[in-house]
């Protein structure tokens, strides 16, 4: 079966690493999406990409970077991590194209800074 | 600002009771609109969705109603059961500015389901 995945589910970093969070799928999905959920803020949207060599930044992409080299992986790099950056990290994945709006998500990975 | 709200942080019924959780909008170019639910520690998975030419979308227990001229929709459950506790997210997706896809969500309600 199709599925989305992330790695690590769990992490504990420092102040001032560099950090990267892990997406992969393998619905063939061209886009491709990481949000952050907070207590009080919902999900906001990081960065997005809409297919290969394609990023965008999102609503909260401060201190964050993506790369889009195949179609599957969507790696999320914290360049040097801050106690901000504490949250849940989602990945999630939809069709290209006008009408497909669902997206589907990964379990999470909970980073903690400290 | 805010462009999608949910209003109420938590909401909790009685079991075989109606739930109903609400989210109001205020761009009027978004033109579609979906429920997520989500347990903990677990990513939030689609639950029902509605575009904008409709008023009412059922599935099964659940029921989503637009109010377009109100900017407002609302997701009924009935009957409600136990494991349906859970936070629900609504999202809202509209065809401008080239963001195709992008959904934007609101701050979500926790829903508590008493036996």
């Amino acid at each position: 079966d199709a599925e989305i995945t992330q790695s690590p589910r769990h992490k504990i970093t420092e102040t001032g690493r560099q950090v990267t969070l892990a997406c992969h799928q393998t619905w063939n999905h061209n886009n491709m999406f990481w949000y952050r959920q907070d207590l009080g803020h919902g999900l906001r949207l990081i960065h997005y990409s809409y297919g290969v060599q394609d990023t965008n930044k999102g609503e909260v992409s401060d201190g964050y970077s993506v790369s889009r080299s195949n179609t599957e992986d969507l790696p999320l790099t914290l360049e040097s991590a801050a106690s901000s950056q504490t949250s849940v990290y989602f990945c999630a994945s939809s069709k290209a194209g006008a009408g497909y709006n669902e997206q589907f998500f990964g379990p999470g990975t909970r980073l903690t800074v400290l | 600002d805010q462009q999608v709200k949910q209003n109420s942080p938590s909401l909790s019924v009685q079991e075989g009771r109606i739930s109903i959780l609400n989210c109001d909008y205020t761009n009027s170019m978004f033109d579609y609109f979906l429920w997520y639910k989500k347990y903990p520690a677990e990513g939030p998975t689609f639950l029902i969705s509605i575009s904008s030419i409709k008023d009412k979308n059922e599935d099964g227990r659940f029921t989503v109603f637009l109010n377009k001229s109100a900017k407002h929709l609302s997701l009924h459950i009935v009957p409600s059961q136990p494991g349906d506790s859970a936070v629900y997210f609504c999202a809202a997706s509209g065809r401008y500015g080239g963001s195709q896809g992008n959904l934007i969500f609101g701050k979500g309600t926790k829903l508590s389901v008493k036996p």
